[in-house]
């Protein structure tokens, strides 16, 4: 079965330093997402990714991140420059789209857990 | 404002006992519903989802939701539960008519007593 895969599993930076998050989302997926999730809290969406630009994004996604689809199979999150507050797990998500019923289901990968010292 | 609420943040049970997760979702329009369940140290995993038709809907391991429309609850529930069932379980929502995001609850924590 497809799955969405996210490397790497863990993550370790210094603060002020940039970290990419990759993602591969599922072949076909139309649709792309971004979410985290602080330690001991709930899963929080960052942004949306379609027709290779941003569809939707949080208040939480400021400046400091970008997302980029630079090949036609990964799907990167980019921090410029990490603060401690960062540290969370990244999930990437993918959804076939297509507005019907069943089409929104969004598969999720595995996460990457960013830790920023 | 969009928002999806559990009320229990913590629940203790026994093996075998049944149990009942409420959610409770804010959400204008038609919905898609889920739960995820995250077990220690692992990522999130789909217990089940409800997109329409039938509003019980059966998910894996037993677990099964059942969406009320008119009271906005989409609660989670387990005939007996195991030990093995100890986890965080996320209820979850989205806009039905597009890929939306999805706005999950703060989550419950759920503790197996052997």
């Amino acid at each position: 079965e497809p799955e969405v895969t996210q490397t790497p599993s863990h993550q370790v930076t210094q603060m002020g330093q940039e970290v990419i998050l990759r993602c591969v989302p599922i072949s076909n997926h139309l649709y792309f997402y971004w979410y985290r999730q602080i330690l001991g809290q709930k899963v929080e969406f960052l942004v949306s990714f379609y027709n290779n630009e941003i569809s939707e994004k949080s208040e939480i996604f400021d400046d400091q991140f970008s997302v980029e689809r630079p090949d036609g199979s990964n799907f990167t999150l980019k921090i410029r420059s990490t603060k401690l507050e960062d540290s969370a797990m990244y999930f990437c998500a993918s959804s076939p789209g297509g507005g019907l019923a069943g089409y929104n289901e969004q598969f999720f990968g595995p996460g990457t857990r960013l830790t920023v010292l | 404002a969009q928002s999806v609420s559990q009320h229990n943040h913590h629940v203790i049970l026994s093996e075998a006992a049944s149990l009942e997760l409420g959610c409770n979702y804010s959400y204008g329009g038609t919905v898609n519903l889920f739960w995820y369940v995250q077990y220690p140290g692992q990522h999130l995993q789909l217990l089940l989802k409800y997109f329409s038709g039938d509003p019980l809907v059966k998910g894996i391991k037993g677990f099964e939701a059942e969406f009320i429309k008119s009271k906005f609850s989409f609660n989670l529930r387990k005939p007996s539960v195991q030990w093995s069932d100890t986890a965080e379980y996320f209820c979850a929502v989205n806009g039905a008519s597009s890929a939306s995001k999805i706005i999950f609850g703060s989550g419950t924590r759920l503790s197996i007593r052997p």
